[in-house]
Order: structure tokens, then sequence, then C-alpha cells
């Protein structure tokens, strides 16, 4: 069975500092890869999704960047974090059904 | 846009029955899933609809009306945990593999 991880679990970060979330499938082959943002109390915001190793597509122009270093590899990144990035991050992967299946998350505080 | 409608806050007695509204933007549709989240969690798949009608799933059913552009999710004996948001997310045919997720319906069952 196929299963989702996100790391680390939770995270607090000073303005300006650099991040690196990281997500990871395993039991499938060449996933279709998502990055969400949640804010407190708020819908799921999608800012990347990738379709194959190297291929990122950005929803949102903002100071996050994407990578997929590996086929169930997805990478979300920020050289300097802002008080606005503060937010509950879901990896999130689908095959061809186009089900999406959440990982556990990443709560993100920037102080 | 995109827009998907679904009311903010929901309020149920445990053991009823209650009816969770979504409605979406007809054009470019191509399916609609629900989703349930626990407060602090990531979200579970629930349901997926792309043809008009019920699917019913235990406790749970989702109905589909393509023409009116609205969906419902159904819950039924309701149960203390089933206390958490419900996402009504829709798959449209804009080229991208992702979903539109709406803001969420936070439902509270009462003992």
């Amino acid at each position: 069975s196929q299963t989702i991880h996100q790391w680390p679990a939770t995270l607090v970060q000073p303005v300006g500092s650099p991040l690196s979330l990281e997500c990871t499938v395993e039991g499938t082959s060449n996933p279709n890869l998502y990055w969400y943002r949640q804010a407190a109390g708020r819908g799921l915001q999608l800012l990347f999704y990738s379709v194959g190793i190297g291929q990122i597509s950005s929803e949102v122009p903002q100071n996050l960047s994407a990578s997929r270093p590996q086929d169930r590899q997805f990478i979300l990144s920020s050289k300097k974090l802002l008080l606005s990035d503060s937010g509950f991050y879901l990896c999130a992967w689908s095959m061809s059904t186009d089900t999406q299946y959440f990982g556990p998350g990443t709560r993100l505080t920037v102080l | 846009g995109q827009n998907i409608d679904q009311p903010t806050e929901m309020t149920a007695t445990e053991g009823a029955i209650v009816q969770i509204n979504c409605t979406y933007q007809t054009s470019g549709f191509n399916g609609l899933f629900w989703y349930q989240q626990h407060a602090g969690e990531a979200p579970t798949f629930l349901s997926y609809n792309v043809l008009d009608g019920l699917e019913e799933k235990g406790r749970f059913s989702s109905f589909l009306s393509r023409s009116k552009g609205y969906s419902y999710l159904l819950l039924k004996e309701l149960q203390m945990k089933d206390s958490a948001s419900y996402l009504c997310a829709v798959r449209f045919t804009t080229g991208r593999r992702a979903l539109t997720f709406g803001s969420g319906t936070r439902l509270q069952v009462q003992p």
C-alpha cells in the first residue's frame, strides 16, 4: 500500500530564515505530487504541483519554491521566510484517478 | 473564477442526519471530491462523484447534480467523532491535474 511522509511535523522559524520541508511517497511510481498551504481556519491553497521529476508548476507567485529531485520526493523551500508564510503545509499525491491523498502535514510558525 | 461555496459552520445532534451542501461553477467540471479534516490533522478522502446521482459508503453518502453545479454530503447516525471540517473539492478541466478546494464546513456534533 502507499504511504506518504512529511517532516518535520512542526517548525518554528524566525522571519528571514530559510525553509526546507520534505515529502516522500512510498509504494507507487511516478505519482503526481502537490504542495498546499492552509492558513488557520481557512481552505487549502495550492502552491505547487508536479507530474514528474524536475517538472514543477507554480500556482501562486511568492517567495516559496519547490523541487522534485527524485520520483517520489518533493521539497518545498524558501530563502527568506515572511510572517505570512505561517500555516499548515500539506503534501499530497495522486495517480490516474486524481483522488489526492494527503501527508500528515507540517505546522510552520514564523516569528 | 472557479468559486466553490459551502456553509462555514453547522451544528447537529448525535444520532441525527446532516446534509452539507456545496455549489460550484459548472464550466469545465470534471469531478467532485469530499474530504474530512479533523482539527490539526490532514484531510482524509471520503468520496468521489463524477456522474449524477448518489454514492453511498456506509453512514456517508454523496450526491451530485452536474447541471445544477450542486453536491451534498449526507452523514447519517451522527457520532461525536464526526465533528470535523468537511471539504468540497472540484477538478476542473483547465489542464492542470489539481483540485480546487472550498473553504470547508465545520460540523459540530452535540450530545
